[in-house]
This record gives C-alpha cells, structure tokens and sequence, in this order.
C-alpha cells in the first residue's frame, strides 16, 4: 500500500507570494490533517479534513486555508507568505478522525520564505 | 491550551549507553504516543499508551504512561546509531475529538 505521499517536496517563495501544497492519503483513509513544524515552536496543529469537512482548526491567521476533495486528497494555501512561515508541513492521513487512529505521516515539504 | 514539555531538548550519547527521555504536562491526556522522525522525513508512530500505569516495550524501548495519564517516558537501553533522531510524545486531549498535542521534541544522537 502506497503511503502518504505529499508535493512538492521543496519550494522557495518571496514574501508577498502565495503557495498550495498537495498531499495524497493513503488509499481509503478519510481524516487528513496538516501540521507545521519549525525548530522554535514544534509540531503545530493546522487543521483536519474529514469527508470534505473540516473537523478541527489550530490558532493560525486566515492566511492559512485547506480544503479535500471528494477523493480524500487535500490541499493546503497560504496567501501573502511571510518570513516566519518558512517551516516543514506535514501531512497526515487516518482512516478515522487523528485521536481516534493512527496517524500515517507523509515526508512534508519544506517551505523557504526570502 | 493543553501543554506537552519534553526533556531533555537534545541528548547525545556513546553506544551501549542507556537513557530517558521524558514528556510531562499537567493536563490529562485519554491517550499518549511516541514518534520518531528521522531527516527529510515525517514522524513515524512508535506506540501508543492509553491506560494510566501501562508499560508497553518494542525491543529495547520501554514506555510508560503516568499513573493520572499526565506524563509519560521513553527509556532506551543500550542506544545504537540507528536510534538517533528525533523523538516526539503526542497527547489526546481528554475528551476525544480534538487535535493531538505535540511536545517539541528531544534530538537524540548515538555516536558509536
């Protein structure tokens, strides 16, 4: 079975810009959830998607917006990039919602901000 | 807003050494797990403790979750190289249903 699989792997952007990153579930998992990970602050809690609805959000600005398409897959924008959002995102697919199953990590991508 | 502090931050020790890594909060968590993370990839999930006082080992990891579910620790013995990266303790808020906490994190380094 394919894991979580998530796109690009890297990507640099100015200031100003705006980014959609890409993230593919495994096959039959529902819940997606997306993290962002700095070396200051950790993992942090971004938002859920289950059957196309979100579930849960963290404490992030309007900035941050997600969305899942009927096939599970899940996209993530953040408009008017900032430095301070240079970060890992991480995706993470569940068959369930996150606390009830395992959470299945995909590689992330990397974010750089100038 | 419920909190996971980890201890230590980072960790580097010889091969053969044993160590402990801790995960405290004062909040009840329903459910704790481990990850490792490793370079250029995400967390993977190591195990999963949900009962106050449980013990569960994998090899030569022993975790153990607090008796009122606050706290839990990872006790590696005799470290190897292929134990090094990035340990994360994750709790489930009590009720269910809302979004796993994550602690920071203890990078650890076994340098054979």
């Amino acid at each position: 079975k394919a894991g979580v699989t998530q796109t690009p792997r890297y990507l640099i952007k100015t200031r100003g810009q705006q980014v959609t990153l890409s993230c593919s579930p495994i096959s039959g998992h529902r819940s997606v959830s997306w993290y962002q990970q700095t070396p200051g602050q950790g993992l942090q809690f971004l938002f859920e998607y289950f059957s196309e609805t979100q579930r849960n959000k963290g404490n992030f600005p309007g900035r941050f917006s997600g969305r899942q398409f009927s096939n599970s897959r899940s996209e993530m924008n953040v408009s008017t990039l900032e430095l301070g959002d240079s970060a890992l995102y991480l995706c993470a697919s569940s068959l369930e919602w996150a606390g009830k199953e395992t959470q299945y990590f995909g590689p992330g991508t990397r974010l750089l901000v100038l | 807003t419920q909190l996971l502090e980890q201890s230590p931050q980072f960790l580097s020790i010889q091969e053969g050494e044993n160590l402990t890594v801790y995960c405290n909060s004062s909040s009840v968590f329903s459910s704790l797990q481990w990850y490792r993370q490793e370079p250029g990839e995400g967390p993977v999930l190591l195990v999963t403790v949900v009962t106050g006082g449980e013990v569960k080992k994998l090899k030569r990891l022993t975790f153990q979750f607090g008796d009122a579910r606050k706290d839990s620790s990872l006790h590696i013995t005799a470290a190897q190289p292929g134990d090094t990266g990035l340990y994360l303790c994750a709790g489930v808020p009590s009720p269910g249903n809302t979004p796993l906490v994550f602690g920071k994190g203890t990078r650890l380094s076994v340098i054979a």
